[in-house]
């Protein structure tokens, strides 16, 4: 069965200190690997896809990568306004294109 | 605006009485999808379109109908609700560059 799961379930850093997140995946024949961040009783915001092992992207603060088995989401030098709960998505081209959500990392920043 | 719009943004009903909440989105995307949030489950599909008169059920489709009989519009409809069915609720269009997500509807069934 396809799955995703993500670590940690929760994080605190401090201002400036980086730090990363994982999401890892079983899926048969993955056709992307997306990211989103979501801010509380609000939809989830597209950050990232990512489609094949080796692929990095970045935006801003935020950078994520792509092996066989896992993706990342590396914040370097977090600010407080980048306090959410960060999830992460995975794509089956096997599955009818079925898109599978993990249960998310909620991140906190202080100040 | 690119955008996918849902109404209402909060509803509070009582348990068998039809509700349908409205999505609409404005990019002619094909597919377009509706999940429910719960705390602890994380995002599950309820049904999902690829396109105009095709639709398909997700992870959790009992209670729930869809329709799809234009491209921007996918409402879905609860025809009897239930107060297990209290959740935040989220439409979304597109698919492989990402989603674009609704603001949610947050129903609550008494």
């Amino acid at each position: 069965e396809d799955q995703v799961t993500q670590s940690p379930e929760a994080l605190r850093l401090q201002e400036g200190e980086s730090s990363s997140l994982n999401c890892s995946y079983t899926v048969s024949g993955l056709r992307g690997l997306f990211w989103y961040r979501q801010d509380p009783g609000k939809g989830p915001e597209f950050l990232f896809t990512l489609y094949s092992a080796g692929e990095e992207k970045e935006k801003e603060r935020l950078k994520a990568t792509l092996t066989k088995k896992e993706s990342f989401l590396h914040i370097t030098a977090p600010k407080p306004e980048d306090s959410a709960t960060y999830l992460c998505a995975s794509c089956s081209m096997n599955r009818d294109d079925k898109i599978i959500f993990g249960k998310g990392t909620r991140l906190h920043i202080l100040p | 605006e690119a955008q996918v719009t849902q109404n209402p943004r909060y509803l509070i009903t009582v348990t068998g009485k039809k509700l349908t909440v409205t999505c609409s989105q404005n990019m002619n995307h094909e597919y377009m999808s509706w999940y429910r949030q719960d705390p602890g489950l994380g995002l599950r599909q309820i049904y999902y379109s690829m396109n105009v008169e095709v639709t398909d059920k997700g992870d959790v489709p009992e209670g729930y109908k869809v329709s799809r009989k234009e491209k921007r519009n996918f409402p879905l409809i609860l025809e009897s609700p239930s107060p297990n069915q209290t959740s935040l609720y989220f439409c979304a269009s597109g698919r492989d560059a990402g989603y674009t997500f609704g603001s949610g509807t947050r129903l609550t069934v008494v």
